[in-house]
């Protein structure tokens, strides 16, 4: 089945350290993106990229990092510097930034304990 | 930033009735496009309308975008329960925008749509 696989679905974090979520394509697209959502919230941008490494951050770039050495893959990294960490993680792709209508995964739901 | 909000933040009606939902955006735009999330999920695409477009229908649904206005609406017509989600409008910058932010889709805060039986 072609679509886009983000895992893990839920993932539990100490203060401190830094976790990453993962994120694949199997739909051939170029352009990638994460969003943060907060409960009742809409989504913000972290990070997207529209081709293989290269990105940019978003709105809420602070306390993350991503690398795109993969067409199909675009992983998260949600480091100690982010000062609150705890939300809906969803990651996003589409054929390019012409075409943007966004295929979206499942999400990962990160709490920090 | 939000690019767009959307108004109203709840909406709550009954089955059979029409849900009407409205975007306002700040910058230019390429498209918008409006999408659904059921709780817990990630969003699922509904429609798309170009900047050079003033209305779009698609079954149920009819999207009408004013530039002049940086407005949008979304009317679901002969509402169901299971159209019961948060429906989000997405905007994107024109491609010849220059910068980097050629791309950059972002979303606004949401409605959430409750239909009753």
């Amino acid at each position: 089945d072609g679509g886009i696989t983000q895992s893990p679905k839920y993932l539990f974090r100490k203060e401190g350290q830094n976790v990453t979520l993962s994120c694949e394509q199997n739909l051939n697209h170029d352009a990638m993106y994460w969003y943060r959502q907060d409960p009742g919230q809409g989504l913000r941008l972290i990070y997207y990229s529209q081709i293989v490494n290269d990105f940019q951050k978003g709105d809420i770039a602070e306390g993350y990092s991503v690398s795109r050495e993969k067409k199909e893959s675009f992983p998260l990294t949600v480091t100690s510097a982010q000062k609150n960490p705890t939300a809906f993680y969803l990651c996003a792709s589409s054929i390019n930034h012409v075409n943007t209508e966004a295929f979206f995964g499942q999400g990962t739901r990160l709490t920090v304990v | 930033s939000q690019q767009g909000e959307e108004d109203p933040q709840a909406l709550s009606i009954q089955e059979g009735e029409n849900a009407t939902m409205n975007c306002s955006y700040k910058t230019s735009i390429n498209n918008l496009q409006w999408y659904r999330q059921n709780s817990g999920r990630g969003l699922v695409h509904l429609i798309l309308i170009r900047s050079n477009e003033r209305e779009k229908h698609s079954g149920r649904l009819r999207v009408t975008l004013d530039t002049s206005k940086k407005s949008s609406s979304l009317l679901i017509t002969a509402s169901r329960a299971a159209d019961t989600a948060s429906y989000f409008c997405a905007t994107d910058p024109p491609y010849n925008a220059g910068g980097t932010s050629y791309g950059k889709l972002t979303f606004g805060q949401g409605t959430i749509l409750t239909v009753h039986p």
